[in-house]
């Protein structure tokens, strides 16, 4: 599996647009890029999903480089209700191996 | 919108009791999972099932583990003896799509707490 770098944390404006980097330089090439996030202790929400071109849903756009090295989420508009851990998983097979995530703090 | 559904939300046991944790995966999902959650620790897969069979499990999932699909909605996590270590949010994941590609949907867990 891919091992993936996050920040630890970071702080967004309400209003603001949340920009959530990852690192996955030993991505294969068959591997998804998958995003959830952990609002406390609830079950990890799934966002999105991509392999190579960039996605958009309701509720966030992910961009990958071209190179599948890192991508981006964005949430356009985050509000005090997407504070939460979001963690960046590589997918390949069945399992999803979860890091530490970035913890993202939106703030009023 | 379906979801994964878990009960009990809480369970308190002794130790050396057996738990059963049940999960109602989404309805049309295949392929059915069980993660675990120690606090303050990462999410760790335990095990994976598809076509009534583990498909892949974790070191974590030992012969006190055990997981089943007893009729066509349930599916089940049982710890046969629990120990003080097994305390943790447990949470079922279902998922639909292609092999490999499949998004997993999560439940709101179980909280276990091993006394």
């Amino acid at each position: 599996d891919a091992k993936t770098t996050q920040p630890p944390s970071m702080d967004c404006a309400e209003g603001r647009a949340a920009n959530l980097p990852c690192n996955h330089s030993t991505i294969s090439g068959n591997e998804y890029v998958y995003w959830y996030r952990q609002i406390h202790s609830q079950g990890p929400q799934y966002i999105i999903h991509g392999l190579k071109n960039n996605e958009t849903n309701e509720m966030a756009s992910l961009i990958i480089t071209e190179d599948r090295k890192s991508s981006t989420l964005i949430l356009p508009h985050a509000t005090l209700r997407d504070t939460a851990v979001y963690y960046c998983i590589p997918k390949r097979g069945n399992k999803l191996v979860f890091g530490a995530g970035t913890i993202l703090r939106v703030k009023s | 919108e379906p979801e994964v559904t878990q009960t009990p939300s809480h369970q308190v046991t002794q130790m050396g009791q057996e738990v059963i944790l049940r999960c109602v995966p989404i309805s049309n999902h295949l392929y059915f999972y069980w993660y675990r959650q120690i606090l303050g620790q990462k999410v760790e897969f335990l095990v994976s099932f598809y076509n009534n069979e583990i498909s892949e499990k974790s070191e974590i999932f030992d012969d006190q583990f055990s997981v089943e699909r007893p009729d066509g909605s349930n599916f089940t996590l049982k710890i046969r003896s629990t120990k003080l270590e097994d305390s943790a949010m447990y949470f079922c994941a279902s998922g639909g799509l292609g092999v490999g590609q499949e998004t997993q949907y999560f439940g709101p867990g179980t909280r276990l707490l091993v006394l």
